[in-house]
């Protein structure tokens, strides 16, 4: 099965910096890579999201890059902020236009943006 | 946007009860959820995959017989914990797509999450 992997666990920057959180998948099939926001206790939300036919997505702050041939992807926050303080988790999945696919999730970074 | 629902957010229980968990859909129909499961500053492990009308799909070292999973219309999944130990404490997840045909982006969207303490 697909296996994500996740770094760095935990990542400090100070208010202003840009945060580099990047990931590793190992299925080569997979084509749809979200991005997830969870702050303590509540939801996981999803911020931004890239398929396999595009190498980079933009939208305000964050970006998602996606470099198939080395099968890793990233998300960079600019201009951090202290509420982008939270865990971002990156997932992987074949997501063939069905809704049965499922998600694989790398296990999360703790990002505090210190004011 | 679509919203998933999920009750009762905490639930405190004693040891060799059982515990219930919904999860609806609240604006579109859904025939697969998902279950995850979270310990603290952990990952999301999924459990197993529901689908409506029919068995559930376990993960592998899931428990079928005692995280009953039952999806028995297209807005609602329940996930059952039988005889619950305080090793089954943790946060519970459900997680739904829109259909092929009801705006699909593939954005897997989650339930509120539920909090099981079993003492």
């Amino acid at each position: 099965g697909e296996n994500v992997e996740q770094h760095p666990s935990t990542l400090s920057v100070q208010e202003g910096d840009s945060a580099v959180i990047k990931c590793t998948y190992s299925d080569s099939a997979s084509n749809y890579f979200p991005w997830y926001k969870q702050e303590l206790g509540k939801r996981p939300q999803l911020i931004i999201d890239i398929r396999s036919n595009v190498g980079e997505k933009k939208d305000q702050r964050i970006a998602v890059t996606l470099n198939k041939t080395a099968k890793h992807f990233s998300l960079h926050i600019t201009e951090t902020q202290p509420e982008d303080s939270a865990v971002y988790f990156c997932a992987a999945s074949i997501n063939s236009g069905g809704s049965n696919y499922k998600l694989t999730f790398g296990k999360g970074t703790l990002l505090t943006v210190n004011p | 946007g679509a919203v998933v629902s999920q009750h009762p957010s905490r639930v405190i229980c004693k040891s060799g009860t059982s515990v219930k968990i919904e999860c609806r859909s609240l604006d579109f129909q859904a025939t697969t959820m998902f279950w995850y499961r979270q310990f603290p500053k952990q990952s999301l492990m999924l459990m197993a995959t529901s689908n409506e009308g029919s068995k559930a799909t376990y993960e592998q070292g899931v428990e079928k017989d005692k995280f009953l999973i039952n999806h028995a219309s297209l807005t609602l999944s329940t996930l059952t914990v039988t005889s619950a130990h305080p090793e089954d404490s943790s946060f519970y997840i459900c997680s739904a797509s829109r259909p092929p045909g009801q705006g699909n982006s593939g954005e897997l969207f989650f339930g509120e999450g539920s909090r099981l303490t079993v003492l």
